[in-house]
């Protein structure tokens, strides 16, 4: 009931397209969903979060897309770039008193100039 | 403001020794998380520290231990290193534990094992 399934592993994107991730959840009680970017010897970075409150939150380029019913929520990535070469993890948390967060396994996207 | 500082960034230890990583949060804030980052686990939490308590604890055996100072400042221990334990250790910060505070990780210490 704890886990974060996330999917591809890995996405290869042309430059100027639309890079999508997904995730899904099991555990109805979780309610923050961030994402995290993460380069290459560096520690992951928070993104863009949303609320099971909300179906859709945009940020720039980034847009996270949340379907409470079927447990599922995704990032939309428009216009991808080469410098969006990272890895993205989701992550999903039963806040509350605690902040612990259960994180997807994580998709390596490669942006092709 | 300055960012999540960790400790060092580089270790490099022998089996059964122990080592002490150190994490330094952002300035007020004053929740502590520390996760494990390997290529076939993912991120994995450890635990998370608020007003020097530990609140939550991931599952790991109790080789794993940590601590937090008055300051925020916290550092986790590793006894007895096996090379399983080889990883990224990150350290996240946030305001307080828990709804609405959100979580800023340092660099991660660079822990290899042989």
């Amino acid at each position: 009931q704890q886990q974060v399934k996330q999917s591809p592993q890995s996405l290869i994107v042309q430059k100027g397209g639309i890079s999508i991730i997904n995730c899904a959840y099991e555990n109805t009680a979780f309610d923050y969903f961030p994402w995290y970017q993460q380069f290459p010897g560096k520690g992951p970075a928070l993104l863009i979060a949303i609320r099971p409150d909300v179906s859709e939150k945009k940020e720039g380029r980034f847009t996270i897309s949340f379907n409470k019913s079927a447990k599922q929520f995704s990032l939309h990535i428009m216009d991808s770039q080469p410098g969006d070469s990272a890895t993205y993890f989701c992550a999903a948390s039963r806040t509350g008193n605690t902040g612990k967060l259960i994180f997807g396994q994580g998709t390596t996207l490669q942006v092709k100039p | 403001k300055a960012g999540v500082t960790q400790t060092p960034r580089y270790l490099i230890k022998t089996r059964g020794q122990q080592v002490t990583l150190s994490c330094s949060p952002i300035s007020g804030h004053r929740s502590v998380s520390w996760y494990q980052q390997t290529p076939g686990q993912g991120l994995q939490f450890l635990f998370e520290y608020f007003s020097e308590t530990q609140r939550n604890k991931g599952n790991f055996p109790g080789r794993f231990s940590g601590r937090q100072f008055s300051n925020s400042r916290s550092e986790m221990n590793v006894s007895t290193l096996e090379l399983g334990d080889s990883a990224l250790y990150l350290c996240a910060s946030s305001l307080q534990p828990g709804q609405a505070y959100e979580q800023y990780f340092g660099p991660g210490t660079r822990l290899t094992v042989t």
